[in-house]
């Protein structure tokens, strides 16, 4: 199948910092990218929808201005959590979707804030 | 969009055939039936996906009621490898684009030898 690549895979950092995780499409152009986050024990919540040259649309009850995406191109997707805080530490995971229906997953990026 | 309904957790003896049901009682005529799973600490895994028709390909079957109102999935072989949190989904087409794909609680299948 299709390659969603994450990077990096797991971050630590301190609180009140800025991460950056990337989402890329290896093999094919996305038009359309997801956010999700997980938690322990937890199913995956949708964060927020990201088109290519287009601002992302959030779910309700996630905070835009603290968690910025951006979808630059075909084949990668940032987010950027700002002032990290111990709460915001969780599992994100970005997928990226096929015109044809087929939607792939990255493997995640394990955030843990100090 | 359309809630899906799955039993919490499931066994399955290794090298028989697991199948994972699902309702989808209120699904609408445009939205598909997703299935993927998860293997613990990484990111979901396509398995398959259809519409109305039956599907199949190299890891499972999908066997979709003429109602459209629940769903099977299928694994012929069950092997201690597919041991995973099964996740069946509604995704919405409008006709031109694909829309979100919404998680539930899933499945959790444990195969033992």
């Amino acid at each position: 199948g299709a390659v969603v690549s994450q990077h990096p895979s797991w971050v630590i950092c301190k609180s009140g910092t800025s991460v950056k995780i990337e989402c890329r499409s290896l093999d094919f152009q996305a038009t359309t990218m997801f956010w999700y986050r997980q938690f322990p024990k937890q199913s995956l919540m949708l964060m927020a929808t990201s088109n290519e040259g287009s601002k992302a649309t959030y779910e309700q009850g996630v905070e835009k201005d603290k968690f910025l995406i951006n979808h630059a191109s075909l084949t990668l997707s940032t987010l950027t959590v700002t002032s990290a805080h111990p709460e915001d530490s969780s599992f994100y995971i970005c997928s990226a979707s096929y015109d044809t229906g087929e939607l792939f997953f990255g493997e995640g990026s394990r955030l843990t804030v100090l | 969009d359309a809630k899906t309904t799955q039993p919490p957790s499931m066994d399955c003896a290794e090298g028989r055939a697991a199948n994972l049901p699902c309702n989808h009682s209120t699904i609408s005529g445009n939205e598909y039936v997703y299935w993927y799973r998860q293997i613990h600490s990484q990111g979901p895994q396509y398995i398959i996906h259809g519409l109305k028709n039956n599907e199949t390909n190299e890891m499972a079957s999908l066997i979709i009621t003429e109602d459209r109102k629940s769903s099977t999935l299928i694994l012929p072989h069950a092997t201690l490898r597919d041991t995973a949190v099964y996740y069946c989904i509604v995704r919405p087409f409008s006709g031109t684009s694909y829309g979100k794909l919404t998680f539930g609680q899933g499945t959790i299948l444990t195969v033992h030898p």
